[in-house]
């Protein structure tokens, strides 16, 4: 298994600002990813953190809104920017051990809960 | 595209045994999940099905139909810590990363 932190746990924002949320790991991983789940809906990928290079974005989801960092093996941050009230959700950050193979057990963080008001 | 469809909520009797289903439409399946996660807490991972038939481990099973495109997440003896939402999720095509149904609520009373 991994140990998975995310800070902050919770945020209260205004509109028009940007928060950076931060992913860390116990131990290297090879894929990292960030999630979206909004309120009685499902885990929704934003996108995949790619060590030394831009990260790989879902359908929907651009770098301009939401920029991510990815330094080493066991760090991440994703920025959500420009808030609106439609982007309050829990922002969850999953890692995989291995290459993401079929059947690779994805572990989660505990989830940055986002209020914007 | 992929399609996965799960009821959004039960309820069961503690020591009783539920079934929860999921139907699914996709090309290229690799695998399908089933993750639980209580409320305010992150996804944790149940189980995995690649093969048709049925997975047991301890209390939980999970069962995989490839041909109906169908699973289900058996629970024996459920106590009141197994309520949950409970997330099937779907591998298919050239990527790995699962795609996650809405997720089932599972409530356990007394």
């Amino acid at each position: 298994s991994a140990v998975i932190s995310q800070k902050p746990s919770r945020d209260i924002c205004q509109r028009g600002t940007s928060l950076t949320i931060q992913c860390q790991v116990d131990s290297q991983v090879t894929m990292m990813f960030w999630y979206r789940q909004q309120p009685g809906q499902s885990l929704t990928l934003i996108a995949t953190a790619n060590q030394g290079s831009e990260a790989t974005y879902e359908s929907g989801f651009v770098i301009d809104k939401f920029p991510i960092s990815r330094p080493n093996l066991t760090f991440s941050t994703l920025t959500v920017s420009n808030m609106s009230p439609e982007d309050s959700s829990i922002y969850l950050c999953s890692v995989s051990r291995t290459s993401g193979g079929a059947g690779e057990t994805q572990y989660f963080g505990p989830g940055t809960r986002l209020l914007v008001l | 595209g992929q399609n996965i469809d799960q009821p959004t909520e039960m309820t069961a009797t503690e020591g009783a045994i539920v079934q929860i289903n999921c139907t699914y439409q996709t090309s290229g399946f690799n695998g399908l999940f089933w993750y639980q996660q209580h409320a305010g807490e992150a996804p944790t991972f149940l189980s995995y099905n690649v093969l048709d038939g049925l997975e047991e481990k301890g209390r939980f099973s999970s069962f995989l139909s490839r041909s109906k495109g169908y699973s289900y997440l058996l629970l024996k003896e459920l106590q009141m810590k197994d309520s949950a939402s409970y997330l099937c999720a779907l591998s298919s095509g050239g990527s790995y990363i699962p795609t996650f149904g809405r997720g089932t609520s599972l409530i356990v009373h007394p």
